[in-house]
């Protein structure tokens, strides 16, 4: 079974809209936690935000948060008021055991669109 | 400045003809992983290292070594490349300390012909 899905190969946004991207997650696991990364044209990975899986709180890091259902395993991404400079690939993923080593499972990516 | 570096950057090579890809971090990470990215399937790791000397394998060893001979470096080692292993490679690195970071090097394009 896939431990990332992200269901939306392609996303289009008006320019200063919000935008859901979804990911949901697969693990036994209770301690986990969720990324978020941006891979631009230039092919970079730019991290986002986190959510640790015994976070109270949701996520957020300036427009970006994460919206953190843990009884659904979904941690979808909302950007608010979106940018030209928002079109990208956009990653999620997640490590297993909080202490452990350093893998981390990807989604397969949705490519945002931002629309003038 | 904290950073992973990566070279090359873009690598153009003919079956067979052994080649290695550089890492090095400058944070003093314990935790460094190589990963590959292919259209479609998003990123798989191919190795792990925990620390100087500890290598393990990712999801994706097939046709890779590594090794770890100093907490700062963390080569890939391509012995005998194929076209199948055309890819974007990405180095990463952490500290054991910090779960919620993962930092990643700029990429290395890699073609097989």
């Amino acid at each position: 079974a896939q431990k990332i899905t992200q269901t939306q190969p392609g996303m289009f946004v008006q320019e200063k809209e919000a935008v859901t991207l979804d990911c949901t997650y697969d693990t036994s696991d209770p301690s986990y936690g969720l990324f978020w990364y941006k891979q631009p044209s230039s092919g970079e990975m730019i991290f986002l935000i986190y959510q640790g899986s015994y976070d109270q709180q949701n996520a957020t890091e300036g427009r970006y948060s994460l919206n953190f259902q843990k009884a659904r395993k979904s941690a979808n991404l909302v950007i608010s008021a979106s940018q030209l400079g928002d079109s990208a690939m956009y990653f999620c993923a997640m490590r297993e055991g909080i202490g452990g080593a350093n893998n981390l499972f990807f989604g397969t990516g949705t490519r945002l669109t931002v629309i003038p | 400045e904290a950073q992973v570096t990566q070279n090359p950057r873009y690598l153009i090579t003919v079956t067979g003809k052994k080649l290695t890809v550089t890492c090095s971090q400058n944070m003093n990470h314990e935790y460094m992983s190589w990963y590959r990215q292919d259209p479609g399937l998003g990123l798989r790791q191919i190795y792990y290292s925990m620390n100087v000397e500890v290598t393990d394998k990712g999801d994706v060893p097939e046709g890779y070594k590594v090794s770890r001979k100093e907490k700062r470096n963390f080569p890939l080692i391509l012995e005998s490349p194929s076209p199948n292993q055309t890819s974007l490679y990405f180095c990463a690195s952490r500290s054991k300390r910090e779960a919620d970071t993962q930092y990643f090097g700029p990429g290395t394009r890699l073609t097989v012909l």
